[in-house]
């Protein structure tokens, strides 16, 4: 069964700092891992994926397969950062994600 | 420009009394999923379908039963709800298989039991 584990449930760091949400996942295959983001107020919605390789709102995360971790970066967080992290998964041919239980970030001033 | 809206936002309830939350999409996307998040918690999944084909979660108590009558709206309909249903419902969708397995989430329904 696949399985993704978000170790912290809050993560507080002030603006400035960088910023580190960890991101396990256990499942033999070649999985496609997924970060979603949820402002307060507002859906949740993707925030990148890692097969696009790609930096979104200075995000980054990379797909570790000897560590099986999704770590997702950002060098210099910011207030407006503030959210709930999700990480998830969707493996082989299956299309249904499976979601980590989250983790929150607050970026003091 | 929503693409998946859930109604309502909340939704109070008594204990036992019928409950239908709703869902519709404007993306014309395969799947649409139901999702049970309590607090502190991950998504959990419910059920899906992938066009007309309803798929159980195997834990999915049978209080909860939905429905799909077309490809935009899909309703998660609780028999009786008991005070441990009380959370947050989501509804996504996504492409389904041979595409983009990204999924888009609607606000989500809170459920309150009294």
């Amino acid at each position: 069964a696949q399985r993704v584990t978000q170790p912290e449930k809050l993560l507080s760091v002030f603006k400035g700092a960088p910023v580190e949400l960890k991101c396990n996942y256990s499942y033999s295959g070649s999985p496609e891992l997924f970060w979603y983001v949820q402002y307060s107020r507002q859906r949740l919605q993707l925030l990148l994926r890692h097969i696009s390789r790609e930096s979104i709102k200075g995000f980054t995360a990379d797909l570790n397969k000897g560590e099986t971790s999704f770590h997702l970066k950002k060098p210099f967080a910011q207030e407006e950062d503030s959210a709930m992290y999700y990480c998830a998964l969707t493996s082989g041919g299956s299309y249904i994600p499976t979601f980590g239980r989250g983790t929150s970030l607050i970026v003091h001033p | 420009d929503a693409m998946v809206i859930q109604n309502p936002r909340y939704q109070v309830t008594q204990f036992g009394k019928p409950v239908t939350l709703s869902c519709s999409q404007t993306l014309n996307h395969n799947v649409m999923y139901w999702y049970q998040q309590k607090s502190s918690q991950a998504p959990k999944l419910l059920f899906h379908y992938y066009d007309k084909d309803f798929n159980n979660e195997a834990d999915t108590p049978d209080n909860f039963q939905s429905r799909r009558p077309n490809t935009s709206f899909c309703f998660l309909d609780i028999r009786s709800p008991g005070l441990g249903d009380a959370a947050m419902y989501l509804c996504a969708t996504s492409r389904g298989a041979g595409g983009k397995t990204e999924a888009f989430f609607g606000q989500g329904t809170r459920l309150t039991v009294v």
